[in-house]
């Protein structure tokens, strides 16, 4: 199985304040990362695919960025309702795994 | 728009069988996507536990091939879930999703853009 692994497991930030994440993949995976956001009790929404492309409707202050092991998600000003979770997925080979997450908290 | 919605029971004794069905609407099952089933402990992230296309070609994690089952019924246009010999560990938000295909001229990405918005589980006597 390809171990992906967040970085940092949680932060602190402030409205308005750059955040970026980080994600390593165990094994060369090429661009086949995702990234998806999650608030408590909703079900997990992409945000990024392919590491770089961002999906329909997702506001512009998310971008991503890699290849190979080492992957960035960024969100360029920090909004009050980008208070979440987020996990990154690799799409390169079943079984398909997630990063343990980093929770984005409100400082 | 393609919606999902999981259905089953929300408590299950140890040793049984969870049983969970997901009926896609605004979209076909037969289409050229594969469609999954995640789970999430309490608390904890998230688990990849299968796919299966609709000519019923399937993939499991491995850390639960032995006891996972994943089915489609293209009449109905849902697909399900039936993972046995439960134990407390099961216990979990279960999802279903559409692990959907985008293609540029140059390569393909698989990701999981639509999803359910989950049903708990429960594995207690």
């Amino acid at each position: 199985d390809i171990q992906m692994t967040q970085s940092p497991s949680s932060l602190s930030a402030s409205v308005g304040d750059r955040v970026t994440i980080t994600c390593r993949a165990s094994q060369n995976i090429s661009s086949y990362l995702n990234w998806y956001q999650q608030k408590p009790g909703k079900a997990p929404k992409l945000l990024i695919y392919g590491a770089s492309s961002l999906e329909s409707g997702v506001p512009s202050r998310f971008s991503g960025n890699g290849s190979g092991t080492d992957f960035t998600l960024t969100i360029s000003s920090l909004q009050p309702e980008d208070f979440a979770t987020y996990y990154c997925q690799q799409s390169y080979s079943t079984p398909r795994t997630f990063g343990q997450g980093t929770k984005v908290e409100i400082k | 728009q393609v919606q999902l919605q999981e259905s089953g029971p929300g408590l299950v004794k140890p040793s049984g069988t969870l049983s969970l069905t997901c009926a896609v609407s605004g979209g076909s099952i037969s289409s050229s996507t594969w469609w999954i089933w995640v789970r999430q402990p309490p608390g904890k992230g998230l688990e990849w536990i299968g796919e299966i296309y609709h000519s019923g070609s399937t993939n499991y994690n491995p850390s639960l091939k032995s006891r996972v089952t994943i089915s489609v019924d293209k009449s109905k246009n849902q697909f399900s879930l039936k993972l046995s010999s439960v134990t407390a560990a099961d216990t979990a938000v279960y999802y279903c999703a559409r692990d959907g295909l985008f293609c540029s001229s140059t390569t393909c990405h698989r990701m999981f853009d639509y999803w359910g918005q989950g049903t708990l589980v429960t594995v207690s006597s």
